[in-house]
């Protein structure tokens, strides 16, 4: 069974810093591409970033470009999110998703965690 | 503003059927680029309800369905049900932003 399981999130204050970590099973986690989608209180989803299977490419949405930083280890089956700079309008759930084989930015989010909530405020 | 627009909340009553729009443009859907569609039932994840704009992941109702033509795609729910009340977003990539975009999402009530 895949399992998706994000953690990290807190309260942080405006110019802050963050990791996430989204701790993967039950799948090869070296196959698949792997992305952050997050859900603003009360809002819709936005695409935050993705990284390859093997973690030589990464994309990121305008809103978080050169503030974040997607990361993975496959030794620990493990993606991460660094968030730098954080500003208020980055509060929100924060989800990792895996991404099909053979996709890159271009796929779709086959299998989603929980959520882990960051709340960026002071 | 969302890339991809849908209606902000739609209704129908148990067994009805209904279609959820999602309109996009030449950078998008227009540009022949897959559709996809989530679930997101209430205070949970999303769920993958279509994917490459017609298909059905497994465990997914045959009551739901996709279609796409042009620079817009459709969900469709026949025989509503009780537990179809959710958030439906439609979801395709974008080559002026070069990354993943989403619609605004659609609040489905059951009558």
């Amino acid at each position: 069974e895949v399992q998706l399981l994000e953690s990290g999130g807190r309260l942080v204050q405006p110019g802050g810093s963050l990791r996430l970590s989204c701790t993967a099973s039950g799948f090869t986690f070296s196959a698949h591409a792997m992305s952050w989608v997050r859900q603003a209180p009360g809002k819709g989803l936005e695409w935050v970033s993705t990284i390859s299977d093997g973690g030589g490419r990464t994309s990121y949405a305008d809103s978080v470009k050169g503030r974040f930083t997607i990361s993975r280890d496959t030794s620990k089956n493990t993606l991460f999110l660094q968030m730098n700079s954080l500003r208020a309008e980055d509060t929100a759930i924060y989800y990792c998703a895996r991404v099909p084989i053979s996709f890159f930015v271009s796929g779709y989010f086959e299998y989603w965690g929980q959520g882990t909530l960051v709340t960026v405020a002071s | 503003q969302s890339v991809l627009t849908q209606p902000p909340s739609m209704s129908g009553a148990p067994g009805q059927w209904v279609t959820i729009s999602c309109t996009g443009t030449s950078s998008n859907i227009g540009a022949d680029y897959d559709v996809h569609w989530y679930q997101q039932l209430p205070g949970t994840a999303p769920k993958l309800l279509i994917y490459a704009n017609t298909n059905r992941p497994s465990g997914v109702p045959v009551r739901f369905s996709g279609s796409k033509s042009g620079a817009s795609a459709s969900l469709a729910i026949t025989g509503l049900q009780a537990e179809d009340e959710a958030d439906y977003y439609c979801q395709s990539y974008d080559t002026s932003l070069s990354g993943s975009v989403f619609g605004g999402g659609t609040k489905l009530t059951v009558l």
